[in-house]
């Protein structure tokens, strides 16, 4: 069991844009920043959004983080068959003094 | 640019200490920068953090793992290390060594390729 939660799946159509949500709690997301990682089966995780809502060089612009309270959402617009992976948010927790992560989900592009 | 590589055994009797190893190559390790990190995979579930550790040799653990775990640095060969104790099936995983930018917030912004470990009699 994750401390923070993401859904299993989501999909989308090329073109489209889809939101994948992370929810934690007043002691992680509520109080730290956010991260979000992209998996393609078999690699190893890349950064793809830190500090919330930053892109590190390299990230395409339609890759996108916000953050609200306790909750956060990667966005992906414009959607393209290659964005076909896992994707895993992450932050600090106070409360245990470590990192968390969500579950991550499995983005379909149908 | 900077790289990191996973190496140790692929196969650990149950009950045994896990080792692995990571070598940064292209920077050094001897910075206070970064947080040189562990991670690991179970199979088909999420990513769990096992700890970091300093240049200056502070290490921070998952608690769930602190009882068994080390992690330490060599400076002089630029590596870091991990050292589980008491391993059972449960710590079959894939391993991943990560480098966490103290200028990202801490994000884990270099990753090693992963190592497999299976904990198998």
């Amino acid at each position: 069991q994750s401390v923070l939660t993401q859904p299993p799946s989501a999909s989308g159509t090329p073109g489209q844009r889809v939101t994948i949500s992370c929810s934690g709690s007043n002691s992680n997301i509520g109080f730290n920043t956010v991260k979000w990682y992209q998996q393609f089966p078999g690699a190893a995780p890349k950064l793809l959004i830190h500090n919330n809502d930053q892109r590190p060089s390299g990230v395409p612009y339609r890759f996108s983080g916000s953050k609200s309270g306790t909750s956060a959402s990667l966005a992906i617009s414009g959607l393209q068959s290659e964005d076909e992976a896992d994707y895993h948010c992450a932050a600090w927790d106070e409360s245990l003094n470590g990192w968390v992560f969500g579950g991550g989900t499995k983005l379909t592009v149908l | 640019q900077v790289q990191l590589q996973e190496s140790g055994p692929g196969l650990v009797k149950p009950s045994q200490t896990l080792s692995l190893t990571c070598t940064v190559s292209g920077g050094s390790i001897n910075s206070g920068a970064y947080y040189w990190t562990w991670i690991r995979q179970h199979p088909g579930e999420g990513l769990e953090w096992i700890g970091y550790i300093y240049y200056s040799g502070t290490t921070y653990y998952n608690p769930s793992l602190k009882s068994r775990l080390s992690i330490s640095l060599d400076t002089s060969k630029n590596q870091f290390s991990l050292r589980l104790s008491s391993v059972t099936a449960a710590d079959t995983a894939v391993f991943y060594c990560a480098r966490s930018n103290r200028a990202l917030r801490d994000a884990f912004d270099i990753w090693g390729q992963g190592t497999t470990v299976t904990v198998s009699s």
